[in-house]
């Protein structure tokens, strides 16, 4: 069946590092693929998306490359801040109707200055 | 701006209580989604609606139940409270459509029975 992996956390970086979430996904046909943060407190907000093999979302530095010989849609960015501290959610959309989301389970990242 | 509006951040309840959590979409959106969200376990589909009047169930339904009357509102309905009902909730909403955004999401309510 449909699912996601990504990569556990949580993940401590220093500011200005660079970061890599890792996301692979098996499921039927070519899914659009997101990528969700959630602050603390707060809801999720759509950081990301692609919607078709080799398509790069990117956004407020991030960015993420649908990768379909890999089934992969790993985030990554640059240099990260303090206020890059959330929990990240890889979601790629499911097969089965109404494009509902598959979610994984989350990896917090912690910047620390 | 979109937006998905939880009618509360907090909430306090005690055991045995009959629940409503509100929701409410402003986008002309199809479907609708109720979420629970606990540490270690990620999110949690506990029903969604994909027209008005029309609901199916997710992973979590037992002890809840929804309702959608009107296109932009669903509500969630915890029929008695119990502890372990005790989380964060996300309500959210996607269109089905070409030109699909993935779902948009409310800043939740955290829901404490006590």
């Amino acid at each position: 069946g449909d699912s996601v992996t990504q990569m556990e956390g949580p993940v401590t970086l220093s500011e200005e590092a660079f970061l890599t979430i890792n996301c692979t996904y098996t499921a039927t046909g070519y899914p659009s693929l997101f990528w969700y943060v959630q602050y603390p407190g707060e809801g999720l907000q759509l950081l990301l998306k692609a919607t078709k093999a080799d398509d790069k979302g990117s956004n407020k530095g991030f960015e993420a490359t649908y990768r379909k010989e890999t089934t992969s849609f790993h985030l990554e960015k640059g240099s990260v801040q303090v206020s890059d501290s959330a929990v990240y959610f890889c979601a790629p959309s499911f097969s089965g109707g109404y494009n509902k989301l598959i979610f994984g389970a989350g990896t917090r990242l912690a910047v620390h200055p | 701006d979109v937006k998905v509006t939880q009618s509360s951040r907090y909430l306090v309840k005690r055991t045995g209580e009959k629940v409503f959590l509100e929701c409410v979409q402003d986008m002309d959106h199809e479907n609708m989604f109720w979420y629970r969200q606990d540490p270690g376990l990620g999110l949690r589909l506990i029903y969604f609606s994909y027209d008005v009047k029309m609901k199916e169930k997710g992973d979590i339904p037992e002890g809840y139940s929804v309702s959608r009357e009107k296109k932009e509102r669903f509500s969630l309905i915890l029929e008695s409270a119990s502890t372990n009902q005790t989380s964060m909730y996300l309500c959210a909403s996607s269109s089905t459509g070409a030109g699909y955004g993935g779902y948009t999401f409310g800043s939740g309510t955290r829901l404490t029975v006590v």
